[in-house]
């Protein structure tokens, strides 16, 4: 059964500075990972997803990577703003059936400060 | 605007009762899919249904039930046989097509309270 561990479940940082989440994942027969953005009391919003083939996608100021073999995934927020403060998710499709069920780790919740 | 919309957004309910939380979206996806959150915990499937008539259960389907009448529609009802069901209930979908990424997309979501 795929397992998904979001370490740290908390961090603070001050405005301006680079951080890293990270996400491991237990089975690495995946499809794909996705991150997910989610603020108090909101739905998710999706923010990267990864393919299984692929090493990295990158948006903005996000840049997510993938280890399959070692079953790891981080996310980097450079120059981190305020409005980046928010829980951050991860979730690991498995490659197992035809469906496109989701494992989601119990996420990372980041505040950013002055 | 291509999205899902969730309604009510509050939901109160008594012991006892049935209630059904709407799911809708309009990015003519082919799969639905049914999340339960609760603090501390990570999303948990409930159901998901691939495509119109047709739906399976999730990891914790006991004391709910769905429908799929139409393409863009997947609401949930939430029975008196779920013992604990005040939590945040999230909808989501994804597709088209049996190859594609199938990235999953969420809607606002629905708080149950169980009074």
């Amino acid at each position: 059964k795929q397992e998904v561990t979001q370490i740290p479940a908390a961090l603070s940082v001050p405005e301006g500075e680079n951080l890293v989440l990270n996400c491991s994942f237990t089975d690495s027969a995946i499809y794909n990972l996705q991150w997910f953005r989610q603020d108090p009391g909101k739905g998710l919003t999706s923010l990267l997803l990864i393919q299984s083939s692929q090493r990295e996608q990158t948006s903005g100021r996000l840049n997510a990577s993938l280890d399959k073999s070692s079953g790891r995934s981080t996310l980097y927020i450079a120059a981190s703003q305020p409005g980046d403060s928010a829980t951050y998710l991860c979730a690991v499709r498995s490659n197992t059936g035809t469906a496109s069920k989701l494992t989601f780790g119990t996420g990372t919740r980041l505040q950013v400060t002055l | 605007d291509g999205g899902i919309t969730q309604s009510p957004k509050y939901l109160f309910r008594k012991e006892g009762q049935n209630v059904t939380l709407s799911c809708e979206q309009n990015l003519n996806h082919d799969a639905m899919y049914w999340y339960r959150q609760d603090p501390g915990q990570g999303l948990r499937l409930i159901y998901y249904s691939q495509i119109v008539n047709d739906f399976q259960k999730g990891d914790i389907a006991e004391g709910y039930s769905v429908s799929r009448e139409k393409k863009e529609s997947f609401p949930l009802t939430v029975t008196s046989a779920q013992k604990n069901p005040t939590a945040f209930y999230l909808c989501a979908s994804s597709g088209p097509g049996q190859h594609s990424s199938r990235e999953q997309f969420f809607g606002p979501g629905t708080r149950l309270t169980v009074l």
